[in-house]
Protein backbone atom coordinates (compact mmCIF):
# COMPACT_ATOMS: atom_id res chain seq x y z
CA UNK A 1 0.00 0.00 0.00
CA UNK A 2 1.06 3.66 0.17
CA UNK A 3 3.81 4.63 2.17
CA UNK A 4 3.37 8.22 4.48
CA UNK A 5 2.58 11.23 2.39
CA UNK A 6 3.60 14.57 3.63
CA UNK A 7 2.71 18.10 1.87
CA UNK A 8 4.21 20.45 0.47
CA UNK A 9 7.54 19.10 -0.27
CA UNK A 10 8.73 22.57 -0.01
CA UNK A 11 7.33 25.45 1.87
CA UNK A 12 9.46 28.97 1.61
CA UNK A 13 8.11 31.75 4.12
CA UNK A 14 8.38 34.87 5.62
CA UNK A 15 9.87 35.39 9.07
CA UNK A 16 6.64 36.46 10.59
CA UNK A 17 4.26 34.24 8.58
CA UNK A 18 2.30 30.92 10.15
CA UNK A 19 3.05 27.69 8.05
CA UNK A 20 0.81 24.51 8.34
CA UNK A 21 2.84 21.04 7.40
CA UNK A 22 0.54 18.26 6.70
CA UNK A 23 1.12 14.25 7.07
CA UNK A 24 -0.77 11.67 6.01
CA UNK A 25 -0.03 8.10 7.64
CA UNK A 26 -0.53 4.65 6.56
CA UNK A 27 -4.02 3.95 6.62
CA UNK A 28 -4.32 1.79 9.73
CA UNK A 29 -1.35 2.93 11.38
CA UNK A 30 -2.44 4.58 15.19
CA UNK A 31 0.27 6.02 15.97
CA UNK A 32 2.03 9.02 14.50
CA UNK A 33 4.66 10.86 15.17
CA UNK A 34 6.57 14.47 14.11
CA UNK A 35 10.39 15.22 13.89
CA UNK A 36 12.67 17.93 12.86
CA UNK A 37 15.88 17.49 11.01
CA UNK A 38 17.99 20.32 11.15
CA UNK A 39 21.01 20.60 8.32
CA UNK A 40 23.49 18.00 9.15
CA UNK A 41 21.72 17.27 12.75
CA UNK A 42 20.30 13.96 13.75
CA UNK A 43 16.34 14.12 13.88
CA UNK A 44 14.46 15.71 16.60
CA UNK A 45 11.22 14.36 18.32
CA UNK A 46 8.10 16.53 18.18
CA UNK A 47 5.07 15.48 19.15
CA UNK A 48 3.69 11.64 19.39
CA UNK A 49 -0.15 10.74 18.86
CA UNK A 50 -1.59 7.63 19.35
CA UNK A 51 -5.16 6.95 19.04
CA UNK A 52 -7.41 8.96 20.90
CA UNK A 53 -4.76 9.40 23.96
CA UNK A 54 -3.49 12.93 24.89
CA UNK A 55 -0.62 13.60 22.24
CA UNK A 56 2.49 13.40 23.72
CA UNK A 57 3.83 17.22 23.21
CA UNK A 58 7.09 17.24 24.93
CA UNK A 59 9.70 17.86 22.31
CA UNK A 60 7.75 20.89 20.95
CA UNK A 61 10.44 23.37 20.93
CA UNK A 62 7.97 26.92 21.74
CA UNK A 63 4.70 27.46 22.16
CA UNK A 64 4.62 28.49 18.08
CA UNK A 65 4.50 25.24 17.37
CA UNK A 66 0.98 23.31 17.96
CA UNK A 67 -0.41 20.05 16.00
CA UNK A 68 -3.44 18.25 15.45
CA UNK A 69 -4.79 14.97 14.42
CA UNK A 70 -8.25 14.97 13.01
CA UNK A 71 -10.02 11.41 13.04
CA UNK A 72 -7.35 9.60 13.98
CA UNK A 73 -5.43 9.94 10.69
CA UNK A 74 -4.38 13.12 9.02
CA UNK A 75 -2.20 15.42 10.90
CA UNK A 76 -1.13 19.20 10.80
CA UNK A 77 1.53 20.90 12.30
CA UNK A 78 1.40 24.50 12.61
CA UNK A 79 4.27 26.76 13.20
CA UNK A 80 2.76 30.13 14.02
CA UNK A 81 5.15 33.54 13.57
CA UNK A 82 8.10 31.53 11.71
CA UNK A 83 11.44 32.30 12.94
CA UNK A 84 14.84 31.72 10.67
CA UNK A 85 15.85 29.14 12.81
CA UNK A 86 12.74 27.12 12.50
CA UNK A 87 14.20 26.29 8.96
CA UNK A 88 14.21 22.27 8.69
CA UNK A 89 13.33 19.70 7.54
CA UNK A 90 9.89 18.30 9.25
CA UNK A 91 9.23 14.27 8.76
CA UNK A 92 6.42 12.80 9.70
CA UNK A 93 6.34 9.19 10.63
CA UNK A 94 3.25 6.57 11.76
CA UNK A 95 3.18 2.94 13.02
CA UNK A 96 1.27 -0.22 14.60
CA UNK A 97 4.04 -1.48 16.70
CA UNK A 98 7.71 -0.71 16.67
CA UNK A 99 8.71 0.33 13.40
CA UNK A 100 8.33 4.10 12.45
CA UNK A 101 7.70 4.39 8.62
CA UNK A 102 8.61 8.07 7.68
CA UNK A 103 7.55 9.94 5.38
CA UNK A 104 10.02 12.14 2.88
CA UNK A 105 9.49 15.44 4.80
CA UNK A 106 8.63 18.93 4.32
CA UNK A 107 11.55 21.12 3.66
CA UNK A 108 10.79 24.50 5.37
CA UNK A 109 12.68 27.55 4.85
CA UNK A 110 11.87 30.64 6.41
CA UNK A 111 13.72 33.69 4.86
CA UNK B 1 20.02 10.73 29.95
CA UNK B 2 17.96 10.49 26.93
CA UNK B 3 21.06 11.31 24.67
CA UNK B 4 22.45 8.81 22.07
CA UNK B 5 25.94 9.67 21.08
CA UNK B 6 26.76 7.78 17.46
CA UNK B 7 30.38 7.83 16.04
CA UNK B 8 32.36 8.53 13.35
CA UNK B 9 30.53 11.89 11.69
CA UNK B 10 31.45 10.72 8.04
CA UNK B 11 32.79 7.99 6.62
CA UNK B 12 34.65 6.75 3.68
CA UNK B 13 35.14 3.36 2.74
CA UNK B 14 36.41 1.14 -0.45
CA UNK B 15 33.98 -0.99 -2.20
CA UNK B 16 33.80 -4.40 -0.80
CA UNK B 17 35.26 -3.22 2.67
CA UNK B 18 33.51 -3.17 6.07
CA UNK B 19 31.42 -0.08 7.35
CA UNK B 20 31.13 0.18 10.98
CA UNK B 21 29.65 2.86 12.76
CA UNK B 22 28.82 3.36 16.46
CA UNK B 23 26.76 4.22 19.43
CA UNK B 24 26.10 4.32 22.55
CA UNK B 25 23.40 5.29 24.97
CA UNK B 26 22.57 6.50 28.54
CA UNK B 27 19.34 5.36 29.21
CA UNK B 28 19.00 1.72 30.93
CA UNK B 29 15.12 2.10 29.99
CA UNK B 30 15.55 1.60 26.32
CA UNK B 31 14.78 -1.65 24.29
CA UNK B 32 14.42 -0.94 21.17
CA UNK B 33 17.43 -0.14 18.90
CA UNK B 34 17.20 0.92 15.16
CA UNK B 35 19.22 1.49 12.84
CA UNK B 36 17.68 4.00 9.80
CA UNK B 37 19.13 4.87 6.44
CA UNK B 38 18.43 8.43 4.73
CA UNK B 39 18.96 9.09 1.11
CA UNK B 40 19.74 12.60 0.06
CA UNK B 41 15.63 14.13 -0.07
CA UNK B 42 14.33 11.11 1.29
CA UNK B 43 13.22 9.96 4.41
CA UNK B 44 14.52 7.92 6.44
CA UNK B 45 13.76 4.34 6.35
CA UNK B 46 14.38 1.40 8.53
CA UNK B 47 17.90 -1.00 8.14
CA UNK B 48 17.69 -3.38 10.83
CA UNK B 49 16.32 -3.03 14.65
CA UNK B 50 17.43 -5.14 17.60
CA UNK B 51 16.26 -5.83 21.34
CA UNK B 52 18.76 -5.90 24.01
CA UNK B 53 18.10 -9.30 24.80
CA UNK B 54 20.30 -10.60 21.70
CA UNK B 55 23.65 -9.54 21.49
CA UNK B 56 24.00 -9.90 17.56
CA UNK B 57 21.58 -9.40 14.50
CA UNK B 58 22.19 -10.11 11.11
CA UNK B 59 20.56 -9.45 7.70
CA UNK B 60 21.82 -10.17 4.71
CA UNK B 61 25.50 -7.99 4.91
CA UNK B 62 24.06 -5.76 7.60
CA UNK B 63 24.53 -6.74 11.44
CA UNK B 64 24.26 -5.04 14.98
CA UNK B 65 26.06 -5.78 17.80
CA UNK B 66 24.92 -5.22 20.89
CA UNK B 67 27.23 -4.37 24.39
CA UNK B 68 24.43 -4.22 27.08
CA UNK B 69 27.10 -3.92 30.25
CA UNK B 70 29.01 -1.26 27.96
CA UNK B 71 25.47 0.69 26.94
CA UNK B 72 26.84 0.71 23.12
CA UNK B 73 25.80 -0.81 19.70
CA UNK B 74 27.39 -0.97 16.39
CA UNK B 75 26.15 -1.37 12.45
CA UNK B 76 28.71 -3.40 10.59
CA UNK B 77 27.92 -3.29 6.64
CA UNK B 78 30.10 -6.30 5.39
CA UNK B 79 31.12 -5.88 1.47
CA UNK B 80 30.07 -2.45 1.62
CA UNK B 81 28.68 -1.01 -2.01
CA UNK B 82 28.55 2.47 -3.47
CA UNK B 83 24.78 1.84 -3.38
CA UNK B 84 25.39 1.81 0.61
CA UNK B 85 26.37 5.44 0.25
CA UNK B 86 23.97 7.50 2.56
CA UNK B 87 23.28 8.87 5.83
CA UNK B 88 23.16 6.51 8.83
CA UNK B 89 20.98 7.32 11.74
CA UNK B 90 21.28 5.35 15.01
CA UNK B 91 18.09 5.37 17.72
CA UNK B 92 16.59 4.25 20.85
CA UNK B 93 13.40 4.11 22.32
CA UNK B 94 11.36 2.78 25.46
CA UNK B 95 9.25 0.48 22.95
CA UNK B 96 7.26 -0.90 25.37
CA UNK B 97 4.76 1.42 28.36
CA UNK B 98 6.08 4.43 26.51
CA UNK B 99 5.65 6.40 23.39
CA UNK B 100 7.89 4.98 21.44
CA UNK B 101 9.41 8.16 20.51
CA UNK B 102 12.61 7.55 19.26
CA UNK B 103 15.98 9.13 20.15
CA UNK B 104 18.74 9.62 17.08
CA UNK B 105 22.56 9.90 17.30
CA UNK B 106 23.65 12.50 15.09
CA UNK B 107 23.74 10.70 11.82
CA UNK B 108 26.94 9.33 9.75
CA UNK B 109 27.55 10.06 6.41
CA UNK B 110 29.09 6.60 4.56
CA UNK B 111 30.47 7.17 0.90
CA UNK B 112 31.51 4.02 0.00
CA UNK B 113 34.32 4.54 -3.48
CA UNK B 114 34.09 1.89 -6.35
Amino acid sequence: GAGVSQSPSNKVTEKGKDVELRCDPISGHTALYWYRQSLGQGLEFLIYFQGNSAPDKSGLPSDRFSAERTGGSVSTLTIQRTQQEDSAVYLCASSQGSTQYFGPGTRLLVL
Amino acid sequence: QQQVKQSPQSLIVQKGGISIINCAYENTAFDYFPWYQQFPGKGPALLIAIRPDVSEKKEGRFTISFNKSAKQFSLHIMDSQPGDSATYFCAASKATGNTGKLIFGQGTTLQVKP
